[in-house]
């Protein structure tokens, strides 16, 4: 079975403070890690992908299929960056439907 | 073309009464997704359609929900003798179908939030 975890409920920083958003996942296979995003009274909106290897916002994640996880970081932390965050997987026959995290909600302080 | 929108966008109704949602998904997009989403929880999966055929429903799905996509355009989720349990915010999300193993990215509507009292 997939799963997707992500261990912190709460996270708070300071603005201009790195900040990292676990996400561990379970699956037999290949998945594909996404990071999505839910800005307060916004929609969920996908914010990055791990095959694209971008930078969105100045925020990365990598890949990381020993420890089978997909961290989302990023060195300077914004005060629009407060939002729920939301780590997901897609694979196998499946292909498409996302499994979801229970969501990290970011705080940042000015 | 204003994105995925999703009718009505509250719902307030009693235990044992049946409900009907509707998505319309963004005008192109063939395939069409439904979750369920729990007070502290992230979205989960419920069902999805390429055009009018479903193709995959979750074991969460129970036999008193259904949902229907009769001209590949827009979505019926229907929940029957509905229950306390159902509560929940139920979001739509469409995409463009991809190749074997390619995903598309899915486009979320702003959910239908349900209590059921």
């Amino acid at each position: 079975a997939q799963r997707v975890t992500q261990p912190e409920k709460l996270l708070s920083v300071f603005k201009g403070a790195p900040v990292e958003l676990k996400c561990n996942y379970s699956y037999s296979g290949s998945p594909e890690l996404f990071w999505y995003v839910q800005y307060s009274r916004q929609r969920l909106q996908l914010l990055l992908r791990h095959i694209s290897r971008e930078s969105i916002k100045g925020f990365t994640a990598d890949l990381n299929k020993g420890e089978t996880s997909f961290h989302l970081k990023k060195p300077f932390a914004q005060e629009e960056d407060s939002a729920m965050y939301y780590c997901a997987l897609t694979g196998g026959t499946s292909y498409g439907k996302l499994t979801f995290g229970q969501g990290t909600i970011l705080t940042v302080h000015p | 073309d204003t994105g995925v929108s999703q009718d009505p966008r509250h719902k307030i109704t009693k235990r044992g009464q049946n409900v009907t949602f509707r998505c319309d998904p963004i005008s192109e997009h063939n395939r069409l997704y439904w979750y369920r989403q729990t007070l502290g929880q992230g979205p989960e999966f419920l069902t999805y359609f390429q055009n009018e055929a479903q193709l995959e429903k979750s074991r969460l799905l129970s036999d008193r929900f259904s949902a229907e996509r009769p001209k590949g355009s827009f979505s019926t989720l229907e929940i029957q003798r509905t229950e306390q349990g159902d509560s929940a915010m139920y979001l739509c999300a469409s995409s463009l179908r991809g190749s074997r193993n390619t995903y598309n990215e899915q486009f979320f509507g702003p959910g239908t939030r349900l209590t059921v009292l």
